[in-house]
């Protein structure tokens, strides 16, 4: 079946721009993960949602990071007024039941 | 506070050759633990995870890890490496709760030569 897609693949954008990135997680998969992976380290975690619920956002590095998944599919992390310190790559993951993550291939943001 | 170290930032091997990757962890209660690995422009791919129970624990791709309490340790190995397992690799800890979000090391970076 279809793993984790994410979309679009790379992205670049100017400081201050605003940039939407895309998460289409495994169909059923109620948890759902965002991470952020900047270049040599290992992913670091950005938020959680259950179903359309935001449980955990204590890893967004600021107010500048958003993220939402309105009806419990899929997701949208959006970064405002991008950073040159965004740049990363953002990977998505989903999770039937907590104990076993599928990710997806990422989306390497560039902020130029 | 939780933390994972891999101390190797990359290891090279022959082909053929026995493989250890290193991983300690730091959490308070019981771990679970996993280990990715990530191909250059792929995501992660879970390679195996421990819970309870037995503490080698069996993955794919002709990897194993086992479990060390008294260690805090969660070394990954394969008894003979192959040209196609040069990636890179993450341990992971999952801090339980109501999210188990995972903490990852900084990973290791394997070659393989020929």
């Amino acid at each position: 079946g279809a793993g984790v897609s994410q979309s679009p693949r790379y992205k670049v954008a100017k400081r201050g721009q605003d940039v939407a990135l895309r998460c289409d997680p495994i169909s059923g998969h109620v948890s759902l993960f965002w991470y952020q992976q900047a270049l040599g380290q290992g992913p670091e975690f950005l938020t959680y949602f259950q179903n359309e619920a935001q449980l955990d956002k204590s890893g967004l590095p600021s107010d500048r990071f958003f993220a939402e998944r309105p009806e419990g599919s899929v997701s949208t992390l959006k970064i405002q007024r991008t950073q040159q310190e965004d740049s990363a790559v953002y990977l998505c993951a989903s999770s039937p039941n907590l104990n076993e993550q599928f990710f997806g291939p990422g989306t390497r943001l560039t902020v130029l | 506070a939780q933390s994972v170290t891999q101390p190797d930032i990359h290891i090279t091997v022959s082909e053929g050759a026995s493989l250890e990757l290193r991983c300690n962890y730091s959490y308070g209660a019981t771990p679970y633990l996993f280990w990715y690995v990530q191909s250059p422009g792929q995501g992660l791919q879970l390679l195996l995870k421990y819970f309870s129970g037995d503490t080698l624990v069996q993955g794919i791709k002709g990897f194993e890890a086992e479990f060390k309490r008294s260690q805090s340790s969660f070394n990954l190995r394969k008894p003979s490496v192959h040209w196609s397992d040069a990636a890179e690799y993450f341990c992971a800890v999952g801090v339980g709760g109501a999210t188990n979000k995972l903490i990852f090391g900084t990973g290791t970076l394997l070659a393989v030569q020929p």
